[in-house]
C-alpha cells in the first residue's frame, strides 16, 4: 500500500547547527511532496514543496532534497533556531486527486 | 491575518450527540479538505470537496459527514460522537492539487 514514513520520531539538535529530518515513500508515482511544520497546538504550516521533476529545492534556511532512485526526501534546516522546535512531517501525493499522504511526523527539539 | 478559519478552537460534546465543526477560508480555493488528528500521530484525510463534487476516503466512518454550501464554507458534522472521536480537527484549502493550507484546528473532547 501507500505510505510515507519518517525513519527517526525524534531529533534533538544544539541551536545554531544544522538539521536533517529524512523522509521515504512507497508510491513510485508521487509526484508531488510538502513539508510541513506543526507547532503544539497549532495546524501544520507549509514549509517548502518539490515536484518529481526536480532533486533540489531551496527555501529561506531549508532546503529538501529529492532522491526518487531510492524513494528518498528529506528536509534540511540550517543554523536551527529554537524558533524551529516542532514536529515536521512530509507528505506526498497518493493515486486519488488530493490525496496527500502524511508521514507520522519527526519531533525536532532544539537545545539552547 | 488568518486564511483559513475554523470555529470553534475547543469543543467539548457529549457521547452521542451530534456535534458540527465549522471552516471557512478567504483564499477563494476550490478544494476544501478535513483531516482528523490524534495525539502524536500524523493527520488523517477524512474526505474533501473539489469545488462541488465530494470524495471521501474508504475508511472514513458513516458517523462522519460533510457539507460544503458554498466556496467559502465547509462543514464537519459528526451524528454519533464516540470517545475514540476525541482528536484535533483539521480544514485544509488548496487550489486544485496544490499546497494545502490548513487552519489551526478544533480539538474536541468527548465525555
Amino acid at each position: 500500500g501507500e505510505s510515507v514514513g519518517l525513519h527517526l520520531p525524534t531529533l534533538s539538535v544544539q541551536e545554531g547547527d544544522n538539521s536533517i529530518i529524512n523522509c521515504a515513500y512507497s508510491n513510485s508515482a508521487s509526484d508531488y511532496f510538502i513539508w510541513y511544520k506543526q507547532e503544539s497546538g497549532k495546524g501544520p504550516q507549509f514549509i517548502i514543496d518539490i515536484r518529481s521533476n526536480m532533486d533540489k529545492r531551496q527555501g529561506q534556511r531549508v532546503t529538501v532534497l529529492l532522491n526518487k532512485t531510492v524513494k528518498h526526501l528529506s528536509l534540511q534546516i540550517a543554523a536551527t533556531q529554537p524558533g524551529d522546535s516542532a514536529v515536521y512531517f512530509c507528505a506526498g501525493t497518493g493515486r486519488s486527486q488530493g490525496n496527500l499522504i502524511f508521514g507520522k511526523g519527526t519531533k525536532l527539539s532544539v537545545k539552547p | 491575518d488568518a486564511m483559513v478559519i475554523q470555529n470553534p478552537r475547543y469543543q467539548v460534546t457529549q457521547f452521542g450527540k451530534p456535534v458540527t465543526l465549522s471552516c471557512s477560508q478567504t483564499l477563494n480555493h476550490n478544494v476544501m479538505y478535513w483531516y482528523q488528528q490524534k495525539s502524536s500521530q500524523a493527520p488523517k484525510l477524512l474526505f474533501h470537496y473539489y469545488d462541488k463534487d465530494f470524495n471521501n476516503e474508504a475508511d472514513t466512518p458513516d458517523n462522519f459527514q460533510s457539507r460544503r454550501p458554498n466556496t467559502s464554507f465547509c462543514f464537519l458534522d459528526i451524528r454519533s460522537p464516540g470517545l475514540g472521536d476525541a482528536a484535533m480537527y483539521l480544514c485544509a484549502t488548496s487550489r486544485d492539487q496544490n499546497i494545502q493550507y490548513f487552519g489551526a484546528g478544533t480539538r474536541l473532547s468527548v465525555l
